[in-house]
């Protein structure tokens, strides 16, 4: 069974500093990686996709990587902003069942 | 474009009752999901439909019925609601091919339901 675990659940830094959330899986058999960002009383927007042939995506400040032999992804967010405050998670796919981590809260303070 | 709708977006029921969830998307997806979203979990799959006329269970099934009898809408069902499905629940669709992209899912903003 897949299980999916991000680790801070919660991280509060200061505007400007860069930063780095953490996903890890049980199980490398997975067509691809998302990472969401879910705002208070709002459903998932997904921000980064990886499949599976895929090390890495990047989009304006943020970038995905993706190891799938240590079952491993990180999300990188350079110079933080307060508006970039709201929970980050990530999740798995494989077979139509997508594993979600629990989340990463992340407040970025002005 | 609307994208995924979620209606009710807020509902309390007292045990035993039954309700529908419905969402409706406009963008043509092949596949719909169903999930529960509780505090300090992730989100966990209850049902999913790859296509009008199909669905599958998901990880957590049980006390939930659905049905997809037209593309762009997948509707949850809870024939005897009890306290313990007091939860968020979002609705996502997705084609999950594109060439030779996957494509990711698209979400709803939830339903909120409460049962006493």
């Amino acid at each position: 069974k897949q299980e999916v675990t991000q680790i801070p659940a919660a991280l509060s830094v200061p505007e400007g500093e860069n930063l780095v959330l953490n996903c890890s899986f049980t199980d490398s058999a997975i067509y691809n990686l998302q990472w969401f960002r879910q705002d208070p009383g709002k459903g998932l927007t997904s921000l980064l996709l990886i499949q599976s042939s895929q090390r890495e995506q990047t989009s304006g400040r943020l970038n995905a990587s993706l190891d799938k032999s240590s079952g491993r992804s990180t999300l990188y967010i350079a110079a933080s902003q307060p508006g970039d405050s709201a929970t980050y998670l990530c999740a798995v796919y494989n077979n139509n069942d997508m594993r979600f981590g629990a989340g990463t809260r992340l407040t970025v303070k002005p | 474009n609307a994208g995924v709708t979620q209606t009710p977006k807020f509902r309390v029921l007292k045990t035993g009752q039954s309700m529908t969830l419905l969402c409706a998307q406009d963008m043509n997806h092949e596949y719909m999901y169903w999930y529960r979203q509780d505090p300090g979990m992730g989100l966990r799959l209850i049902h999913y439909s790859v296509g009008e006329g199909t669905t599958a269970k998901g990880e957590v099934p049980d006390g939930y019925n659905v049905s997809r009898l037209k593309k762009q809408n997948f509707l949850l069902g809870l024939e005897s609601a009890a306290p313990s499905q007091t939860s968020v629940y979002f609705c996502a669709s997705c084609d999950p091919m594109r060439g030779t992209s996957n494509q990711p899912q698209h979400f709803g903003d939830g339903t909120r339901l409460s049962i006493l």
